[in-house]
């Protein structure tokens, strides 16, 4: 079970725009930022998005995040095939003084 | 550039203490706000966060398994070596070893390519 829920799943077509949603608590998300990663299949985790809606250089801008009170979303826009992978959120959780996952979700473009 | 690279066995048997290193380039840990740390996947599951050493020695645990972890520096090289005792077969899992910026608690920018650690008799 993890701190940060996450869907399991989301699908779309290409050109789409989705929505990925992170839902935490005060003790994490309500303080702290969010945190991003995308992970391809047979490949390490990358660093998507940091301190909520921060790109890291080479991330296009098709992809963007937000924050709100305890949750936080990715929005990806003009959907492409090689946006299939799963999605995590992560934050520091203040409480448990440690870093919390969500439990991933798989993005399918159809 | 920063490069990370997890070394270790492939395999490890039930009770047994799986010992893994991190060598990394491209960045000091003494540099502040700097950490490293371990990630790992079992297969078909989500990522999970083990454990977090900063610049400052500094060590973070993951509450579920912090009475089996144990993360240190090796200051004869750029190693970080991570210590799980007592595994179980729920232990297995591609194991990361992850750098951690200098600003952002959760902000893991560099990733090593992980290592698939199988825990069986």
């Amino acid at each position: 079970q993890s701190v940060l829920t996450q869907p399991p799943s989301a699908s779309m077509t290409p050109g789409q725009r989705v929505t990925i949603s992170c839902s935490g608590s005060s003790s994490n998300i309500g303080r702290n930022s969010v945190v991003w990663y995308q992970h391809l299949p047979g490949t390490a985790p990358k660093l998507l998005m940091y301190a909520n809606n921060q790109r890291p250089s080479g991330v296009p801008d098709r992809f963007s995040g937000s924050k709100s009170a305890t949750s936080a979303s990715l929005a990806i826009s003009g959907l492409q095939s090689d946006d299939e992978a799963d999605y995590y959120c992560a934050a520091w959780d203040d409480s448990l003084k440690a870093v919390v996952f969500g439990g991933g979700t798989k993005l399918t473009v159809l | 550039q920063i490069t990370l690279k997890e070394s270790g066995p492939s395999l490890v048997r039930p009770t047994q203490t799986l010992t893994l290193a991190c060598s990394f380039s491209g960045f000091s840990l003494t540099t502040s706000g700097v950490g490293v740390g371990w990630i790992r996947q079992p297969p078909g599951k989500a990522l999970e966060w083990l454990a977090l050493l900063y610049w400052n020695n500094d060590q973070r645990y993951s509450p579920g398994l912090k009475t089996r972890l144990t993360i240190a520096k090796d200051n004869s090289r750029n190693q970080v070596v991570l210590t799980m005792t007592n595994v179980d077969p729920v232990d297995t899992a591609t194991y990361y070893c992850v750098h951690k910026a200098a600003v952002g608690a959760a902000m893991f920018d560099s990733w090593g390519q992980g290592i698939l650690v199988t825990v069986s008799s």
